[in-house]
């Protein structure tokens, strides 16, 4: 696609309920970022895919956040039981091969409110 | 370990100002550095990216300067427009094997019509 894609662009679940967010990146693009902005916060780095890979899944907050490439497209970042903390905006990026030469394409995210 | 800092967190200008927003980072081995303005609400837009071994880059009215023997970017607005009005970020890629991107916490800004 043109651009990166995120769904849903807003999602409103229950504490305790599990949410799954989709990104799909630019084709082609074969290194891919999540990141999620608190309300007021800067941006924090959960997880980094080469390919279908995740070499650095050192941002993850806890066990119940889980990600998962395939096709060396799109992912998917699965929050199990939900928590109000987990209320932010979360961000996908994508990079062209070449080490981030090129710079980083973000998609315009996803808000998730926890209730 | 890399760390991104953006000062001032707020800025407030008239409409026609020239500004400079700016963006120091700790580990000089930088690879390159990106800035993006996020509106509210809204993903990152990239602006201007520059390479290690660039300078300064120019788009229109923006121009990004990269000095990594002393840490620090800036962005340069001329002529400022109340569209201008949002969240700058800067994005600076550490120069190790592996794509770790660490992001400053943004400049607000409001152009003031």
């Amino acid at each position: 696609g043109a651009g990166v894609s995120q769904s849903p662009s807003n999602k409103v679940t229950e504490k305790g309920k599990d949410v799954e967010l989709r990104c799909d990146p630019i084709s082609g693009h074969t290194a891919l970022y999540w990141y999620r902005q608190s309300l007021g916060q800067g941006l924090e780095f959960l997880i980094y895919f080469q390919g279908n890979s995740a070499p650095d899944k050192s941002g993850l907050p806890s066990d119940r956040f889980s990600a998962e490439r395939t096709g060396g497209s799109v992912s998917t970042l699965t929050i199990q039981r939900t928590q109000q903390e987990d209320s932010a905006v979360y961000l996908c990026a994508s990079s062209l091969p070449g080490g981030g030469y090129y710079g980083y394409t973000f998609g315009s995210g996803t808000r998730l409110t926890v209730v | 370990k890399q760390e991104v800092t953006q000062i001032p967190a707020a800025l407030s200008v008239p409409e026609g100002e020239n500004l400079v927003l700016n963006c120091s980072f700790t580990d000089s081995a930088i690879y390159n550095l990106q800035w993006f303005r996020q509106d509210p609400g809204k993903g990152l837009t990239s602006l201007l990216l520059i390479q290690s071994s660039q300078r300064e880059q120019t788009s229109g009215r923006l121009n990004a300067s990269l000095d990594k023997s002393s840490g620090r970017s800036t962005l340069y607005i001329a002529a400022s427009q109340p569209g201008d009005s949002a969240t700058y970020l800067c994005a600076g890629r550490d120069s190790g094997g592996y794509q770790k991107v660490t992001f400053g916490t943004g400049t607000k800004l409001q152009v003031i019509p």
